[in-house]
């Protein structure tokens, strides 16, 4: 089973629209996240989420807003996409939302986002 | 400057030799320290907390130093399979806490 899951993969889509990624775990984690991986490869995290608390990079344009039915999701919804959003995206889940050491970030398989 | 800066590599080396990767980072308050190591167009996975007294997991030797706040990978004996990319990763606390990944440093090991 797959701890942390993204769907899609691949999502290639035109510029203004709107789009959404689902993620999934079933770690039984508290915290989730969100980052945005650039051509440059530089991971940069997005938001991070945890009982009902949402702490935003303050740097993440507000078209980007996540969403979490329950715990164990955490969805992506992205409006009015930009050439400049294409990038992959990470889902990913932590037990302590510290992220003391000895916790790991367990991380899903990315969603390669392409805004033509 | 930025939050955490690691060597540009990438590194090209030979199966058996020994590798060090090395990792600075700006914030003093830095609670805990990570090694992750993403294959190409995979997720990152952790490959190692690094303790202040210094860790060793097999081939791979971490170290920290929080005076001069640096981080160090030493990989020993390199195998083909330990070609990657290597993420030097820091969290500064807080209520939430925040992982903050460096660019990361490419590892070719050839044959």
């Amino acid at each position: 089973d797959t701890a942390v899951s993204q769907t899609p993969k691949y999502l290639v889509t035109q510029m203004g629209n709107d789009k959404s990624i689902k993620c999934e775990q079933n770690l039984g984690h508290d915290t989730m996240y969100w980052y945005k991986q650039d051509s440059k490869k530089f991971l940069k995290i997005m938001f991070s989420y945890n009982n009902k608390e949402l702490i935003i990079n303050e740097t993440v344009p507000n078209r980007f807003s996540p969403k979490s039915p329950d715990k164990a999701h955490l969805n992506l919804h992205i409006n009015s996409l930009e050439l400049g959003d294409s990038a992959v995206y990470f889902c990913a889940s932590s037990q302590d939302k510290r992220m003391l050491r000895n916790t790991e970030a367990f991380f899903g398989q990315g969603t390669r986002l392409t805004v033509v | 400057r930025k939050e955490v800066e690691q060597d540009p590599g990438p590194f090209n080396v030979p199966e058996g030799a020994t590798v060090a990767f090395n990792c600075t980072y700006s914030n003093s308050a830095s609670q805990s320290f990570f090694w992750y190591r993403q294959d190409c167009r995979k997720e990152p996975k952790l490959l190692m907390s690094v303790y202040s007294s210094g860790n060793e997991d097999g081939r791979f030797t971490a170290q920290l130093n929080r005076a001069s706040q640096y981080i160090s990978l030493l990989i020993r004996d390199s195998k083909l399979s330990d070609s990657a990319t290597y993420l030097c990763v820091v969290n500064y606390g807080g209520s939430q806490g925040n992982l903050i990944f460096g660019k990361g440093t490419k590892l070719s090991v050839k044959p």
